[in-house]
């Protein structure tokens, strides 16, 4: 969805280094959530987002911390990357009141840790 | 519990009708979706269905829910390759909305 970016696209970083995933959306809404994809396990929840002042930790925070500059804007940071933190990496978004809470995706970012 | 379960895999001909299945666990849902992700591409929202219904229809995908049963099915009428992909059954509740995920069925269409 063009509404929600995601940059970088592809990364590449070896164990030990700091990265931040950003996100940006101009679709207006409030909730934002960040997720990792591993073959075979389906998404899984790092964090999320239901406003610029509140932020929670999903199913598998540790090793990853954000930050939510704006409404618009939910950055992910991996402060020591580490081999196991290989995967795709989809920012989304959502407004509880509009479309049953649907929840609309980035095209995702790819993460090879060395 | 929380637990959403998919099949993998399905595999069908070209023209045939698909029929993907998710079983739930949360009485609470209110809201099941159905995702598709395309290779190498993010999750794109195919239809959602509220609680309340028992079925939702949109041009090729007929989606039915026996909430008694917990079940959800997608069935995609006449097949194409270009359905080819990953669908994501997933069920919100409650106010946070926070969405429960199977781990998705890879659809291969055969020509």
């Amino acid at each position: 969805d063009a509404d929600v970016t995601q940059t970088p696209r592809n990364r590449i970083t070896k164990t030990g280094k700091r990265i931040m995933l950003e996100c940006s959306q101009t679709k207006g809404h409030d909730r934002m959530y960040w997720y990792r994809q591993d073959p075979g396990l389906g998404l899984q929840l790092i964090y999320y987002s239901f406003d610029v002042k509140d932020i929670n930790k999903g199913e598998i925070s540790d090793g990853y911390s954000v930050s939510r500059q704006a409404q618009a804007k939910f950055s992910l940071s991996l402060e020591s990357a580490i081999p196991n933190q290989t995967a795709l990496y989809f920012c989304a978004t959502s407004d509880p009141r509009t479309s049953g809470g649907t929840q609309y995706f980035g095209p995702g970012t790819r993460l090879l840790v060395l | 519990g929380e637990d959403v379960e998919q099949s993998l895999f399905l595999s069908v001909r070209e023209g045939d009708s698909s029929v993907i299945n998710c079983t739930y666990t949360d009485s609470s849902s209110t809201y099941l979706y159905w995702y598709k992700q395309e290779p190498g591409a993010g999750l794109q929202l195919l239809t959602y269905i509220f609680s309340n219904m028992d079925m939702k229809q949109d041009q090729r995908l007929t989606v039915l829910l026996n909430k008694k049963d917990k079940h959800l099915s997608l069935r995609i009428a006449d097949t194409q390759t270009g359905d080819s992909a990953i669908y994501f059954c997933a069920h919100g509740a409650g106010n946070n909305r926070k969405l429960i995920w199977g781990l998705g069925t890879s659809l291969a269409v055969n020509p």
